[in-house]
């Protein structure tokens, strides 16, 4: 089983500014995903990278896949209170137990 | 569209009782999970089926068992619940798929404390 590692675990950041969380592992992995949870919900997919390298961008939220696939980021632009939350990746290895990073939970405040 | 439906929403059991939870899902997927979240704390694997037919254990199937019913329904039950199972619990379902298409779809959990 993989160790993954997500950071920072919790950040706490005024609106309009901006930031980065990562997701990293010693294992190189075929894709990797990221979820978004609002309080008192399940976690909804933003993005799946799937290519070394790989840039993806979700209006202010800018997501880069290692160029090794065992790493990932997550940076937004401007932040507002909309996007708080807890950040959780999950590398797809092939196999279907699909477990979490620990998340980083992310407090916007106004 | 239903999506992944979860049952009870809300359960307060006391030590040494049992109960299911019920999960079903109405998008013809393969594969499906149960996980747990503790206050504060990220997701946690405590079962899946990657198929219907088969069920393999996560990363905390202690004090739990399930049943992949049928495609479409995958139970979880404790046999003798204990505090430290005060959680809200996740269902999932996913196409099963081996490649990025794996898409997570969650239920809106089912929030369980044991006294």
């Amino acid at each position: 089983t993989q160790l993954l590692e997500q950071s920072p675990q919790f950040l706490s950041i005024q609106e309009g500014e901006n930031l980065t969380v990562y997701c990293n592992s010693s294992s190189v992995f075929s894709s990797l995903q990221w979820y978004r949870q609002e309080p008192g919900e399940g976690p909804v997919l933003l993005v799946t990278v799937v290519t070394g390298g790989e840039v993806k961008k979700l209006k202010r939220l800018t997501f880069q896949f290692g160029d090794a696939r065992k790493d990932s980021s997550l940076h937004i632009t401007a932040a507002q209170p909309g996007d708080t939350g807890l950040y959780l990746c999950v590398p797809i290895q092939g196999a279907q137990k699909l477990v979490f990073g620990q998340g980083t939970r992310l407090t916007i405040n106004p | 569209n239903a999506g992944v439906t979860q049952t009870p929403k809300f359960q307060v059991l006391k030590t040494g009782q049992s109960m299911t939870l019920q999960c079903a899902q109405d998008m013809n997927h393969n594969s499906m999970y149960w996980y747990r979240q503790d206050p504060g704390m990220g997701l946690r694997l405590i079962y899946y089926s990657a198929s219907e037919g088969t069920t393999d254990k996560g990363e905390v199937p202690n004090g739990y068992n399930v049943s992949r019913l049928n495609k479409r329904e995958f139970s979880l039950r404790l046999e003798s619940a204990a505090p430290s199972q005060t959680s809200v619990y996740f269902c999932a379902s996913s196409t099963g798929s081996s490649s990025g298409a794996n898409v997570l779809t969650f239920g809106a959990g089912s929030r369980l404390t044991v006294l």
